[in-house]
C-alpha cells in the first residue's frame, strides 16, 4: 500500500530558530496535509495543499506541494516554546488519507 | 459545535471483555473514520464510513467492528479485547468530496491487561 516517509524522526531546537520537515512518497498524490498533535489531543489540521507546485502559508507555518507531487515539505519560522508536539503529514490520491509516522519537535528556551 | 466528541477519555480492560468506544460528530460530515496511534507508528486507519448505513475497512481492521446508523454517530466495538489493542484510539470526520481536511476528536486511551 501506499506509505509516508516523514523525516526527521525528531528535532532539537533552539527559541527562535527556523524549522524544516518533509515527507516523500513512492506514490503521487492529490492532496497534502500537515497536522500538529499537542501532547495528549488530537491532531488538529494545520495547512492543505490541493495542487502541485502550490506554496501555503499559515502565520509562521509555510507548506508546499511537491512538483512531482510525491513530496511536501513544512516550514516553521522563528519557532516557539508553543510549537511543541508531533507534525504529521497525510496524503490522499483515491484512497483514504495514508499518514506518515510523524515527526517529533522539542523547543529549547 | 462541538465538533468530534469521543468518550470515553480513558479506559482499562481485561483481557476478553468488550467494549464501545463512541464517537459523534455535528458537523453533518458524511466521512468518518477510525484510527489508533501507537508510539512510533503514525496514525492507523481501522475502519471508516462514507455515510449513514456504509462501511469499509482500513489498514488494521483486525479485532474491530463498527456501523454507521446515523450520520453523526460511529462507535467501534471491541468484541473481544487483546493487550495488542492497547493504544490511543482517534475518531476523525469530513465533508465527502474534494476537501479532505479531517477533523479528530480528542482521543480514548485504551489499556487491555
Amino acid at each position: 500500500g501506499q506509505q509516508l516517509n516523514q523525516s526527521p524522526q525528531s528535532m532539537f531546537i533552539q527559541e527562535g530558530e527556523d524549522v524544516s520537515m518533509n515527507c516523500t512518497s513512492s506514490s503521487i498524490f492529490n492532496t497534502w496535509l500537515w497536522y500538529k498533535q499537542d501532547p495528549g489531543e488530537g491532531p488538529v489540521l494545520l495547512i492543505a495543499l490541493y495542487k502541485a507546485g502550490e506554496l501555503t502559508s499559515n502565520g509562521r507555518l509555510t507548506a508546499q506541494f511537491g512538483i512531482t507531487r510525491k513530496d511536501s515539505f513544512l516550514n516553521i519560522s522563528a519557532s516557539i516554546p508553543s510549537d511543541v508536539g508531533i507534525y504529521f503529514c497525510a496524503g490522499q490520491l483515491n484512497t483514504p488519507l495514508v499518514f506518515g509516522k510523524g515527526t517529533r519537535l522539542s523547543v529549547i528556551a | 459545535n462541538a465538533g468530534v466528541t469521543q468518550t470515553p477519555k480513558f479506559q482499562v480492560l481485561k483481557t476478553g471483555q468488550s467494549m464501545t468506544l463512541q464517537c459523534a460528530q455535528d458537523m453533518n460530515h458524511e466521512y468518518m473514520s477510525w484510527y489508533r496511534q501507537d508510539p512510533g507508528m503514525g496514525l492507523r486507519l481501522i475502519h471508516y464510513s462514507v455515510g449513514a448505513g456504509i462501511t469499509d475497512q482500513g489498514e488494521v481492521p483486525n479485532g474491530y467492528n463498527v456501523s454507521r446508523s446515523t450520520t453523526e454517530d460511529f462507535p467501534l466495538r471491541l468484541l473481544s479485547a487483546a493487550p495488542s489493542q492497547t493504544s490511543v484510539y482517534f475518531c476523525a470526520s469530513r465533508v465527502a468530496g474534494a476537501s479532505y481536511e479531517q477533523y479528530f476528536g480528542p482521543g480514548t486511551r485504551l489499556t487491555v491487561t
